[in-house]
């Protein structure tokens, strides 16, 4: 059972706020992941990071930025949030030697 | 580039009615195929992981295996808690933990 949270679960706001996403974990992973997931579409990978005070870019472009000051905490921030950063947002986890991610419930997030 | 094609896009079945899913990938090198299930607004919750063809895993009414093209996703005598959306992802060798994914499989099991 993969133990990765993520909030809120739910978040409408307007435009032109600062939000951040939180995700934790508390399985001491050290590779930590934030996926986008538009409705019926795949997931995309917008950053991760390999372990504390390292984090990369994903495929996917990306407005948000993330940091990675402890193991177990990886939050997302959109600095000035805008109606096309509606969507799914899905943290995730994994320990190196072993391939598979734990995905946490994510974050819907809707800006109006 | 990696990609991954998954059909059909959905499927219905009736309670007890098997069948198989299918995902069709392409990658320079596979280093390990990983099929989730995902409820509606919730987040993928891991079945299997498959590092090479002819490997087959099992659980409960769900089976997976692996060729070098494809791996199916075979549900035998389904049940309506088997609804839901099955995704396939890939990682490549020397892609740092990427997975490409493909956009998933709609199931619905009715009784």
């Amino acid at each position: 059972e993969a133990d990765i949270y993520q909030t809120p679960r739910y978040l409408v706001i307007g435009t032109g706020k600062k939000i951040t996403l939180e995700c934790s974990q508390t399985m001491g992973h050290d590779k930590m992941y934030w996926y986008q997931q538009d409705p019926g579409m795949e997931l995309h990978l917008i950053h991760y990071s390999y372990g504390v005070n390292s984090t990369e870019k994903g495929d996917l472009s990306s407005e948000s930025t993330v940091s990675r000051i402890r193991t177990e905490h990886f939050p997302l921030t959109l600095e000035s949030a805008r109606p096309s950063h509606t969507s799914q947002y899905l943290c995730a986890s994994r320990v190196t030697g072993v391939e598979t991610q734990y995905f946490g419930p994510g974050t819907r997030l809707l800006v109006l | 580039e990696d990609q991954v094609t998954q059909s059909p896009e959905a499927l219905r079945l009736q309670e007890g009615e098997s069948s198989s899913l299918n995902c069709s990938y392409t990658v320079s090198g596979l280093r390990g195929l990983f099929w989730y299930r995902q409820d509606p607004g919730k987040g993928p919750e891991f079945l299997f992981t498959l590092y090479s063809a002819g490997e087959e895993k099992e659980k409960e009414r769900l089976k997976a295996t692996l060729t070098k093209k494809e791996s199916f996703l075979h549900i035998t005598a389904p049940k309506p808690e088997d609804s839901a959306t099955y995704l396939c992802a890939v990682q490549a060798t020397g892609t740092a933990s990427k997975l490409t994914f493909g956009t998933g499989t709609r199931l619905q099991v009715t009784l």
